[in-house]
């Protein structure tokens, strides 16, 4: 069965500083991927998504992520990190069943951004 | 979110009592989903529907039940509500089953079940 796994429940880093945010998946196929970001009570926003092109991928505000087979993972990065990026982050993977694709959710991880 | 809206945004409710929650689109999408949220868990399927009338469990659905009857309505109910079910819940809509695309996820309700 499909899932993932964010390793870190939260990440601190300074301003200024690089963003890791960790996601393992597992899937018998090559999978469709997803990161979504949620503000401090707001809906959620797509960051960037993969689905077997390039494996790195690259999103909105200036995030990537980078589709690794090998290590069945797909990390989300920042090289600079800023204060507007305080938020939920959540790893997302397509799953299939009963022949209809819906998403699982990694259980998310919370980045905080001191000044 | 723009072509996507919950109704009620905020909803506290009595434990026993029937609740109702309502998910309009207006881009005419075919595929339509209700998540809750919950800290710890992030968001967990509960029904989804490929079409009018067709319409699928998810990961979380006991308690719930859904209903579709025209393509920009989905309407997620409570039979009888309980405190375990005070979440935040999310509609998402699709036109391709999400595999390519991902959800356009609307604003959110919070139910609270007293």
């Amino acid at each position: 069965a499909q899932s993932v796994t964010q390793l870190d429940s939260h990440v601190s880093v300074s301003e200024g500083t690089p963003v890791l945010l960790r996601c393992n998946y597992s899937s018998s196929y090559s999978p469709s991927l997803f990161w979504y970001v949620q503000h401090p009570n707001k809906g959620l926003q797509l960051l960037l998504k993969y689905t077997s092109a390039a494996t790195l991928v690259k999103g909105i505000n200036g995030f990537e992520a980078e589709f690794k087979k090998s290590e069945t993972s797909f990390h989300l990065t920042k090289p600079s990190a800023h204060m507007s990026d305080a938020a939920e982050y959540f790893c997302v993977v397509s799953v299939t069943n009963s022949g209809y694709s819906t998403l699982t959710f990694g259980k998310g991880t919370m980045l905080l951004v001191s000044p | 979110d723009a072509g996507i809206t919950q109704s009620p945004r905020h909803k506290v409710t009595e434990t026993g009592t029937p609740v109702t929650l309502r998910c309009h689109q207006t881009e005419n999408h075919r595929y339509m989903y209700w998540y809750r949220q919950d800290p710890g868990h992030g968001l967990r399927l509960i029904h989804y529907s490929y079409g009018v009338k067709d319409t699928d469990k998810g990961e979380v659905s006991d308690g719930y039940s859904v209903s579709r009857s025209k393509t920009e309505d989905f309407l997620l109910t409570l039979e009888s509500a309980t405190s375990s079910q005070t979440s935040v819940y999310f509609c998402a809509i699709s036109d391709q089953g999400g595999v390519h695309y991902g959800y356009t996820f609307g604003s959110g309700t919070r139910l609270t079940v007293v």
